[in-house]
């Protein structure tokens, strides 16, 4: 089984709201990664945790701050979120980081107005 | 350059025809090669892994050429259900768990 979970489907918030998106996979999996992607374009890497632990950041704005609990969920608290980061939110996970094959969720469609 | 190119298409071919499309890589330390389709408004999902000899899934067959640093994908008897548009994704190949992905190529086939 190889599904990666994610709530909620859709979202739409305010430029002063706090909102969180989740992920959860099951597989065993020990790498988990958020991803943006905006229309028409491929999926731009944010974060990559590697065993729970934040191995990457891409400079992402610190209004976006993800957060691991446990090696099965992944979280993304949006604050202050602006306009143009309205965008297709995917997650992702691997057996481990490196070299292994990503599987993705279905992805959170959020709208900032 | 970006570190993974693609022919954006649109490939419009007819059903049961063969439609092949490649994609570059700029890295040639990369090791782990991808293809992922992906529908209007939906996640990626993995085609295939691409091996160093070449592998087959059915009606596609994913190649890869090192020594040119480009992979390529070719389905035959084309179906309706394989309008997608379909991510070439190449890994870093330095040890910081990143993929590039390619842009996408479109695929639309008609009856």
């Amino acid at each position: 089984d190889t599904e990666v979970t994610q709530t909620p489907k859709h979202l739409v918030m305010g430029m002063t709201n706090k909102k969180s998106l989740k992920c959860e996979q099951h597989m065993g999996h020990r790498a988990m990664y958020w991803y943006k992607q905006k229309a028409k374009k491929p999926p731009e890497l944010m974060f990559v945790y590697s065993y729970e632990k934040l191995s990457i950041n891409e400079s992402v704005p610190s209004r976006f701050s993800p957060e691991c609990p446990n090696s099965s969920l992944l979280n993304l608290h949006l604050h202050a979120l602006q306009p143009e980061d309205s965008a297709l939110y995917l997650c992702a996970s691997s057996q481990e980081a490196y070299l292994e094959t990503q599987y993705f969720g279905p992805g959170t469609r959020l709208l900032v107005l | 350059r970006k570190e993974v190119e693609q022919d954006p298409g649109p490939f419009n071919v007819p059903e049961g025809a063969t439609v092949a499309f490649n994609c570059t890589y700029s890295n040639s330390a990369s090791q782990s090669f991808f293809w992922y389709r992906q529908d209007c408004r939906k996640e990626p999902k993995l085609l295939m892994s691409v091996y160093s000899s070449g592998n087959e899934d059915g009606r596609f067959t994913a190649q890869l050429n090192r020594a040119s640093q480009y992979i390529s994908l070719l389905i035959r008897d084309s179906k309706l259900s394989d309008s997608a548009t379909y991510l070439c994704v190449v890994n870093s190949g330095s040890n910081d768990y990143k993929l590039s992905f390619g842009a996408g190529t479109t695929v639309t086939v008609r009856a």
